[in-house]
C-alpha cells in the first residue's frame, strides 16, 4: 500500500486568488491523478499528473485553471487559480502502481468566498 | 462511455443486521473493480480489489463479488457496526494500463445502536 499526505488539510480563500496543494507519497509510484469531489457528488478525474510531462487532463479542466507539477515519482502539486466559489470542494491526490490498487490522500477542503 | 450507479443512496440499518450494496456499470470490458469507503470530509480509503478474473474477495466481515457478464457488484456486510457508517463507493477500471477509475455516486450508509 501508499501512504499519501496532502497540505493544506483545509483552507479558506478569497475569490481571485489561487491555492497550491501538495501531494507527497511514501514510495516511488508511476501514475498519479488529481480528484475533484463537489459538495454531496462522487469523485471527478480532474488530470493525471505525468513525471517528467506535462499533465493529461479530463474533458472539462484546462491548464491554465488547474496547473499540474510532477517534479518526481514521490511528489505532485495542483493550483487551483483564479477560484471562483464553484470551485469550493474536496481535491483529492490518488496513485496507482501497474495494476494494482488505487489508493487516495486524506483530499484538502477548499472553501472559496 | 463507462456509467457506475449504486442502489440505495441510503441505507439505515440497526446494529448486527447483514447487508448488501449494490453497485452496477454499463460496460463490462473492465480490468477491475474497488470498493472504498468515505467518511464525512474525508478521503477515499480502499476496501477491496477484485480483478476482472475474479468472482469475489473477502476481508474480515466484508465481502465483495463481481459478475462481469451482467455488469454487478456486491458489497456484502455482515453484522454490521456503528463504525461501519459511511459512504460506501464503488470504482471500475476501464482495460488498458493508462485507464481511469470511474466512480458511482455512492451510498450513504448509517448503522443505528
Amino acid at each position: 500500500s501508499a501512504v499519501i499526505s496532502q497540505k493544506p488539510s483545509r483552507d479558506i480563500c478569497q475569490r481571485g486568488t489561487s491555492l497550491t496543494i501538495q501531494c507527497q507519497v511514501d514510495s516511488q509510484v508511476t501514475m498519479m491523478f488529481w480528484y475533484r469531489q463537489q459538495p454531496g457528488q462522487s469523485l471527478t478525474l480532474i488530470a493525471t499528473a505525468n513525471q517528467g510531462s506535462e499533465a493529461t487532463y479530463e474533458s472539462g479542466f484546462v491548464i491554465d485553471k488547474f496547473p499540474i507539477s510532477r517534479p518526481n515519482l514521490t511528489f505532485s502539486t495542483l493550483t487551483v487559480s483564479n477560484m471562483s466559489p464553484e470551485d469550493s470542494s474536496i481535491y483529492l491526490c490518488s496513485v496507482r502502481q501497474g495494476g494494482a490498487e488505487q489508493y487516495f490522500g486524506p483530499g484538502t477542503r477548499l472553501t472559496v468566498t | 462511455k463507462q456509467e457506475v450507479t449504486q442502489i440505495p443512496a441510503a441505507l439505515s440499518v440497526p446494529e448486527g443486521e447483514n447487508l448488501v450494496l449494490n453497485c452496477s456499470f454499463t460496460d463490462s470490458a473492465i480490468y477491475n473493480l474497488q470498493w472504498f469507503r468515505q467518511d464525512p470530509g474525508k478521503g477515499l480509503t480502499s476496501l477491496l480489489l477484485i480483478q476482472s478474473s475474479q468472482r469475489e474477495q473477502t476481508s474480515g466481515r466484508l465481502n465483495a463479488s463481481l459478475d462481469k457478464s451482467s455488469g454487478r457488484s456486491t458489497l456484502y456486510i455482515a453484522a454490521s457496526q456503528p463504525g461501519d457508517s459511511a459512504t460506501y463507493l464503488c470504482a471500475v477500471r476501464g482495460t488498458g494500463t493508462a485507464s481511469k477509475l470511474t466512480f458511482g455516486t455512492g451510498t450513504r450508509l448509517q448503522v443505528t445502536l
